[in-house]
C-alpha cells in the first residue's frame, strides 16, 4: 500500500528566509503532485513532476524529484507572507490515475 | 479559464438522511474523481469513474455511497444515511487524460448532526 508522509507538519518562517518541505512516499510511482489550498479553500496545483531528478520552479517555490530515493522537495526562497498556505504533496497511485495525499505542511510564513 | 464547479458550498443534514453532493466537472474532462478531508486532516482518495462506471474505490466508499454521472456534465456522489462521522469537506476532481493533472472544484462541507 503506498503511503505519502510529509514533514515537517508546520512550519512558521519569517519573511525573507528559506525554507525546504520533505515529501517521502513507500513505493515506486511515475509522477508526484504539489498542491497548495487555501484556509477553507480548494486545491490548486502548483507542480507535477515526471521523471527523476525533474525540477520545476515557478516564482519563490521550486520542487524536485528524486524517484530513486522516493523523495520530493518544495523548497521556499525568501518566503513572502502570500505563501501562508498549507502544502499537499500528492503521489500518482496506480493505473486509475488516483492521489495520495501526504499528511500536508502548514506553512505561516511571519512579517 | 474552465473549472470544476460544486454545489451547495455548504450542507448541513441529519443523521440518517440522504445527501446527494453535485459536481460539474471540466467539459472536455472524461476521468472523474471524488475526494474528502476530514477536518485539519489530509485529503483522501473514495472513487474514480470513467466511461460511466467506477474504475476504482477506496474502503471508505461503502455500500451507503454511490456516484453517478446522470447527464453530459454533472457528476454525483450520493451518501444513503449519513453517519456523524461522514461530516468533512467533499472535493470533486476531473481530467482530461489518464495521466493529466486532476483539477478540484471548491468543495461541498458537508456537516451531519
Amino acid at each position: 500500500e503506498l503511503k505519502v508522509e510529509q514533514n515537517p507538519l508546520f512550519l512558521s518562517m519569517q519573511e525573507g528566509k528559506n525554507y525546504t518541505i520533505y515529501c517521502n512516499y513507500s513505493t515506486t510511482s511515475d509522477r508526484l503532485y504539489w498542491y497548495r489550498q487555501d484556509p477553507g479553500k480548494s486545491l490548486e496545483s502548483l507542480f507535477v513532476l515526471l521523471s527523476n531528478g525533474a525540477v520545476k520552479q515557478e516564482g519563490r517555490l521550486m520542487a524536485s524529484l528524486d524517484t530513486k530515493a522516493r523523495l520530493s522537495t518544495l523548497h521556499i526562497t525568501a518566503a513572502v507572507h502570500d505563501l501562508s498556505a498549507t502544502y499537499f504533496c500528492a503521489v500518482y497511485g496506480g493505473a486509475t490515475n488516483k492521489l495520495i495525499f501526504g499528511t500536508g505542511t502548514l506553512l505561516a510564513v511571519q512579517p | 479559464e474552465p473549472e470544476v464547479t460544486q454545489t451547495p458550498s455548504h450542507q448541513v443534514t441529519q443523521m440518517g438522511q440522504e445527501v446527494i453532493l453535485r459536481c460539474v466537472p471540466i467539459s472536455n474532462h472524461l476521468y472523474f474523481y471524488w475526494y474528502r478531508q476530514i477536518l485539519g486532516q489530509k485529503v483522501e482518495f473514495l472513487v474514480s469513474f470513467y466511461n460511466n462506471e467506477i474504475s476504482e474505490k477506496s474502503e471508505i466508499f461503502d455500500d451507503q455511497f454511490s456516484v453517478e454521472r446522470p447527464d453530459g456534465s454533472n457528476f454525483t456522489l450520493k451518501i444513503r444515511s449519513t453517519k456523524l462521522e461522514d461530516s468533512a469537506m467533499y472535493f470533486c476532481a476531473s481530467s482530461g487524460d489518464l495521466s493529466d493533472t486532476q483539477y478540484f472544484g471548491p468543495g461541498t462541507r458537508l456537516t451531519v448532526l
